[in-house]
C-alpha cells in the first residue's frame, strides 16, 4: 500500500540553525500539508500546499518558515532559524483529490532544538 | 471558526470493557469527520471516518456514527484490548481543507 515517508525520523539541532524536513508525498496525491505536535499537545495544521503555491497558512507559519516541492516527488519544510519553542513533531500528509477527503500521515520528525 | 472538543483523558479501562470517547464538533457547512489513532512513538493513523450525516465509519472494532442533530461522533468499541492503547484523535475537515484536531485522548487498557 502506498504511504508518506519523511526523513529524518529525529533531527536535533541548535536554536538559530536551518533545518529541512523531508517528505515523500503519495504519487499521485496533489495536496500536500505540514502539521506540527509540540509534545503532549494536539496536532496543529501548519500550512496547505496546491498547484505549486501555498493554499492556506497558519498564524504558526510565519516568515521563518517555508515550503517547497523541489521536484515531482520531495515536499520539504525549511526553518530558517530554529528556535527552542519549535521543538516538536512535524507531520507531512497529502491527499488525493478534493472528493476523497482522507489525508493520509507521514511518520513524523521529531524535531529537537537545543 | 471550526473546532474540535474532545473528552479528557486519560481514559483508563481493562480489557474486554466497553469504550466510549465523546467528540462533539462546531462547523460551518458540512464537514467529513475522522479519528485518528496515534500509538506510542509513532505517527497518526487513520482509524475511520464519516463523510456525511447518519454515516457511520467502522475499523477494527472500532465504530463512530456521524450525527448532525447532536454535532457528535463518538468513538466506541464493544470489547477493548490492551493493544488499543494509544492516543485517539476526532477530528473534521471541509472537502480538500486542513485537518482541525480535538486535544486527544488517552486510552489505556490493562490486562
Amino acid at each position: 500500500e502506498p504511504e508518506v515517508t519523511q526523513t529524518p525520523s529525529h533531527q536535533v539541532t541548535q536554536m538559530g540553525q536551518e533545518v529541512i524536513l523531508r517528505c515523500v508525498p503519495i504519487s499521485n496525491h496533489l495536496y500536500f500539508y505540514w502539521y506540527r505536535q509540540i509534545l503532549g499537545q494536539k496536532v496543529e495544521f501548519l500550512v496547505s500546499f496546491y498547484n505549486n503555491e501555498i493554499s492556506e497558512k497558519s498564524e504558526i507559519f510565519d516568515d521563518q518558515f517555508s515550503v517547497e516541492r523541489p521536484d515531482g516527488s520531495n515536499f520539504t519544510l525549511k526553518i530558517r532559524s530554529t528556535k527552542l519553542e519549535d521543538s516538536a513533531m512535524y507531520f507531512c500528509a497529502s491527499l488525493a483529490q478534493t472528493i476523497t477527503d482522507t489525508q493520509y500521515f507521514g511518520p513524523g520528525t521529531r524535531l529537537t532544538v537545543l | 471558526g471550526d473546532s474540535v472538543t474532545q473528552m479528557e483523558g486519560p481514559v483508563t479501562l481493562s480489557e474486554e470493557a466497553f469504550l466510549t470517547i465523546n467528540c462533539t464538533y462546531t462547523a460551518t457547512g458540512y464537514p467529513s469527520l475522522f479519528w485518528y489513532v496515534q500509538y506510542p512513538g509513532e505517527g497518526l493513523q487513520l482509524l475511520l471516518k464519516a463523510t456525511k450525516a447518519d454515516d457511520k465509519g467502522s475499523n477494527k472494532g472500532f465504530e463512530a456514527t456521524y450525527r448532525k442533530e447532536t454535532t457528535s461522533f463518538h468513538l466506541e468499541k464493544g470489547s477493548v484490548q490492551v493493544s488499543d492503547s494509544a492516543v485517539y484523535f476526532c477530528a473534521l475537515t471541509p472537502p480538500g481543507d486542513k485537518l482541525i484536531f480535538g486535544t486527544g485522548t488517552r486510552l489505556q487498557v490493562f490486562p
